[in-house]
């Protein structure tokens, strides 16, 4: 069974600091995404990465991935309190049938103004 | 811009009631999903569908079917409720490219 830890589980902060979250695992994933929801919504996926090492930027957010492929990051540059909510990532396992994802439990964080 | 669209986004129903969620996408995805979402517990993932007329268990099946006779469709069924499957019902689709998942914006049901 393919587990993925997210730390922290809850994170506060003030507008304006920057901050990590990780996501770590002991399995190989061929992908991995990471959501965000916002209370009594859906998950909205932010990006996809797909190759060992991999960076992506999205304005302040920048993803990693692993150079193994078993860990990815999400760090914020500069938090708003638009960054307010539930931060999920998700991992797809190596195998041909793999046709569901892996979910973290989520890193619910909270930005002061 | 991708779609993912649910029957109802609050649901109140009596235990023993048998319930019906549907959950519709407008991307063509050949697989979908059925999770329940609580507190502390994350997303568990209750059936998935890789095709039409296709169903497969997640981790949580007892208590709950599914039928997918569209491929746009994917209804969620339970048989009995019971106060125990209290919870927030997310639908999702994903295509077999990248396999992302694009989520419904939730059913919450509350059982009495």
């Amino acid at each position: 069974t393919q587990l993925l830890e997210q730390s922290p589980q809850f994170l506060s902060i003030q507008e304006g600091e920057n901050l990590t979250v990780y996501c770590n695992s002991s399995s190989v994933f061929s992908s991995l995404q990471w959501y965000r929801q916002e209370p009594g919504e859906g998950p909205v996926l932010l990006v996809t990465v797909v190759t060992g090492g991999e960076v992506k930027k999205l304005k302040r957010l920048t993803f990693q991935f692993g150079d193994a492929r078993k860990d990815s990051s999400l760090h914020i540059t500069a938090a708003q309190p638009g960054d307010t909510g539930l931060y999920l990532c998700a991992g797809r396992g190596t195998g041909a049938g793999s046709y569901q994802l892996t979910f973290g439990k989520g890193t619910k964080l909270s930005v002061i103004p | 811009d991708v779609k993912v669209t649910q029957s109802s986004r609050y649901l109140v129903k009596r235990t023993g009631e048998k319930v019906f969620l549907e959950c519709v996408q407008d991307m063509d995805h050949e697989n979908m999903f059925w999770y329940r979402q609580d507190p502390g517990l994350g997303l568990r993932l209750i059936y998935f569908s890789y095709d039409v007329k296709m169903k497969e268990k997640g981790d949580i099946p007892e208590g709950y079917s599914v039928s997918r006779e569209k491929k746009e469709r994917f209804s969620l069924i339970l048989e009995s409720a019971s106060t125990n499957q209290t919870s927030m019902y997310l639908c999702a689709s994903s295509d077999r490219n990248l396999y992302e998942q694009y989520f419904g914006p939730g059913t919450r049901l509350t059982v009495t």
